[in-house]
């Protein structure tokens, strides 16, 4: 079964200090992966696509297939960064599969 | 154009009432998206659009839950028969074929069912 698992409910760091928000998929064949961003009393954005190979407000995101992982990294969290984070998945048909969402605080 | 809307943005009704939800995509963009979303969850997928046409249908969808798209513009959802579990946020989503594939959401519809 497709399925993305995103173990961290809330993961809280202090500024300045490194984040890794963790996304594990379930998929046989070649996937797209996604992380969403939403900020508070904000819609849901797409942050960053593997395919892209790029680097958003900072955070990058690698995909290593033999891992199933495709986890969200930053080396030096800022306050504006706190946020649900969604790791997000497209097996090709156009569909696409969420995880639970990880809530990240950057505490001052 | 101002992105994705969704209307309306709140809904209370009562068990057992039928309820509709409209979506006004991004005037340009081909496919449409519904999800639900409900507390501590992420987006869960229940249906999408190319152009005018239903492409696919979540298995999780009741035969009680129809969403149409009549010109390839707006999207309707309509509920049936609502029960306390459909309370949920709705979301709606349009992506441009062809792109970078991003969805842009809408604000969202809460349905609370009493």
């Amino acid at each position: 079964a497709q399925r993305v698992t995103q173990p961290e409910k809330l993961l809280s760091v202090f500024k300045g200090a490194p984040v890794e928000l963790k996304c594990n998929y379930s998929y046989s064949g070649s996937p797209e992966l996604f992380w969403y961003v939403q900020y508070s009393r904000q819609r849901l954005q797409l942050l960053l696509r593997h395919i892209s190979r790029e680097s958003i407000k900072g955070f990058t995101a690698d995909l290593n297939k033999g891992e199933t992982s495709f986890h969200l990294k930053k080396p030096f969290a800022q306050e504006e960064d706190s946020a649900m984070y969604y790791c997000a998945l497209s097996p090709g048909t156009y569909k696409y599969i969420f995880g639970t969402g990880t809530r990240l605080k950057v505490l001052a | 154009d101002t992105g994705v809307s969704q209307d309306p943005r709140h809904k209370i009704t009562k068990r057992g009432q039928n309820v509709t939800f409209r979506c006004d995509p991004i005037s340009e963009h081909n496919r449409l998206y519904w999800y639900r979303q409900t507390l501590g969850q992420g987006p869960e997928f229940l249906t999408y659009f190319q152009n005018e046409a239903q492409l696919e249908k979540s298995r999780l969808l009741s035969d009680r839950f129809s969403a149409e798209r009549p010109k390839g513009s707006f999207s309707t959802l309509e509920i049936q028969r609502t029960e306390q579990g459909d309370s949920a946020m709705y979301l709606c989503a349009s992506v441009l074929s062809g792109r970078i594939d991003e969805q842009y959401f809408g604000p969202g519809t809460r349905l609370t069912v009493t």
